[in-house]
């Protein structure tokens, strides 16, 4: 089993701190996706990496790729209520299947 | 104009009945799946299809039958329901080589048995 373990599980923060979620595993991934899922919804991209070692911004997220392309780091900075959801991370394998991996989760609450 | 639409949004419905999710998709893309998310938050694959072909068929119950009638419209049939069926159940689609595009998600069916 391809297991995609998210660290932590819960975050509970102030508007304006800083935070880092984890996914690792052991697999190694032809890319890895961020996704995130409000309440009542699906899950919606955030951002895709590809190469190992490729760090994306968007907007206060930063994401990173491990080297070895086994695991990936989401980093916000200064916090806002709007960040609040629950955070997936989801590998791909490559080939035919298009099938992706999704990592455990972390619920995130910003509190303002 | 919603993207991929599946209904209906909440189902609740006794042990042993049968019942139908229907999923469909405005934006051209050849694959399809189904998704189920437990309590815990957890998306696990079901079933994958790519023009209608069953790609994907993850160890999923007998009562579990998914029909593409088309590369827009993915449904998934359940016999038979149990009490451990319950959960959030996700049609999602994507193009057919994944690259940076990912998944585009239906809002979910919350599947509760009684």
């Amino acid at each position: 089993t391809q297991l995609l373990e998210q660290s932590p599980q819960f975050l509970s923060i102030q508007e304006g701190e800083n935070l880092t979620v984890y996914c690792n595993s052991s697999s190694v991934f032809s890319s890895l996706q961020w996704y995130r899922q409000e309440p009542g919804e699906g899950p919606v991209l955030l951002v895709t990496v590809v190469t190992g070692g490729e760090v994306k911004k968007l907007k206060r997220l930063t994401f990173q790729f491990g080297d070895a392309r086994k695991d990936s780091s989401l980093h916000i900075t200064a916090a806002q209520p709007g960040d609040t959801g629950l955070y997936l991370c989801a590998g791909a394998r490559g080939g035919a299947t298009n099938k992706l991996i999704f990592g455990t989760g972390t619920l995130l609450a910003v509190q303002p | 104009d919603t993207a991929v639409s599946q209904t209906p949004k909440y189902l609740v419905t006794q042990m042993g009945n049968d019942k139908s999710i229907k999923c469909e998709q405005n934006l051209g893309h050849d694959t399809m799946y189904w998704y189920k998310q437990d309590s815990k938050k957890f998306l696990k694959i079901m079933f994958s299809y790519n023009n209608k072909e069953l790609i994907i068929n993850e160890t999923v119950p007998n009562r579990f039958s998914p029909k593409s009638p088309d590369k827009a419209h993915l449904n998934l049939h359940i016999n038979s329901l149990e009490l451990g069926d319950s959960a959030v159940y996700f049609c999602a689609s994507s193009p057919i080589t994944l690259g940076r595009d990912g998944y585009t998600f239906g809002s979910g069916t919350r599947l509760t048995v009684v």
